[in-house]
This record gives structure tokens, sequence and C-alpha cells, in this order.
């Protein structure tokens, strides 16, 4: 069965630029989530969806934003790009059914982003 | 709110050691706990994960034990390789299935020959 997989893998963009990065969950798996993961703050959540809906949101400045298409792959963009938006961003799937797969996330390589 | 707090690192070892990584968790109620590893230049892996009280999560040799009563979920190994030397993630979730993991900051393991 293959992973969560995201493209690209690396990126460099200029202040001020907007990016878009994408992710394919595991197949099968409804729900995906992004964090972003900096040196400095670690792994902090961004937001969540499922069912082309977004169920949950971190707490990031609205230049965040994502979205998930009906083949349940999501993209998440960042707008005007700022120097501290440089990080690994992660993509992680799972199931949202109870059983013993539940509350798994299963996280994709990331997509390391630089902003010069 | 929730939040999980590891051992600072980084920790070196020599091959064959004993290895403990201290993991502790404020929460309301019962939520599972997981340990991730991270290789160098990769994502996250799912090492092994109990999801509730006296639960033991086991695999590749390590194993971690659900502490309800110290709120703790330690990290041991009994045996490191140097293939063990990673990053590792103490988090957990709330069995709700609507909110994000909640992660430690990470502890860096190095195990040298």
């Amino acid at each position: 069965k293959a992973g969560v997989t995201q493209t690209p893998r690396y990126l460099i963009k200029t202040r001020g630029q907007q990016v878009t990065l994408s992710c394919s969950p595991i197949s099968g798996h409804r729900s995906v989530s992004w964090y972003q993961q900096t040196p400095g703050q670690g792994l902090q959540f961004l937001f969540e969806y499922f069912s082309e809906t977004q169920r949950n949101k971190g707490n990031f400045p609205g230049r965040f934003s994502g979205r998930q298409f009906s083949n349940s792959r999501s993209e998440m963009n960042v707008s005007t790009l700022e120097l501290g938006d440089s990080a690994l961003y992660l993509c992680a799937s799972s199931f949202i059914f109870r059983g013993d797969k539940a509350y798994e996330q299963y996280f994709g390589p990331g997509t390391r982003l630089t902003v010069t | 709110g929730d939040s999980v707090t590891q051992m600072e690192g980084p920790v070196t070892l020599s091959e064959e050691a004993f290895l403990t990584i201290n993991c502790t968790y404020t929460a309301t109620g019962y939520p599972s706990l997981f340990w991730y590893v991270q290789y160098p230049g990769e994502g996250l892996q799912l090492l092994l994960k109990a999801t509730k009280a006296d639960d033991k999560g086991s695999n590749k040799g390590f194993e971690a034990t659900y502490r309800k009563e110290t709120t703790s979920f330690h990290l041991e190994k009994g045996s490191v390789q140097v293939s063990d030397s990673a990053v590792y993630f103490c988090a957990l979730r709330q069995n709700s299935g609507n909110t994000p993991l909640v992660f430690g900051k990470g502890t860096r393991l190095s195990v040298i020959a």
C-alpha cells in the first residue's frame, strides 16, 4: 500500500510570493491534516480536512489556507510569504472510524519550504 | 490545553546500551498516546501507541507503557543500534477523533558504534 505522498519535496520562494503544496493520502484515508515543523516551535497543527470540509484549525494567520478534493487529496496554500514561514510542512492522513487504527496518523515525507 | 513534555536531548549512547526517553503529558480525559520517530530528511513514522491506561505499546524492540497515575509514557529499548539514531516524538490525541496530535518537542538520539 502506497504511503502518503507530498509534492514538491523542496521549494525555494521569495518573500511576498505565494506557494501551494500538495498531499495525496493513503488509499482509503479520508482525513488529511497539515503540520508545520520548525526548530524553534517544533510541530504545530495547521488544519484538518475531512470530506472536503475543514474540521479543525490551528492558531495560524489567515495567510495559511487549505482545501480537500473529492478524491481526498489536499492542498495547502500560503500567501504573502514571510521569512518565518520557512519550515518543513508535513501532511498526515488517517482513518476516521473507530477500531484498532482509529486516531493513528500516517505522515508523508514533507515539503521543505525555504523563503528568502 | 493538552500538552506533552519530553526530556531534552540530545541523548548519546553507545551501541547495545539501554535507552529511556521520558515523556509526561497533561490532558483531560483519557487520550491515546503515541511515539513517532523521524529519521534525517524524512517525515514522521508511527513507532508505537497505547490507547488506554496500563496498555503497553511495542514495536521493533521499543516499548512504552501508558501510566495514568503518573501521566507518563516513557520510551524504552533494551539494546540500541546505530540505526536507531533519529529524533523521537511523544504525542497524544484525544479520542474524539476530531482533534489534532499534540507533540512534545522531540528528543534527538545518537547511537555510536
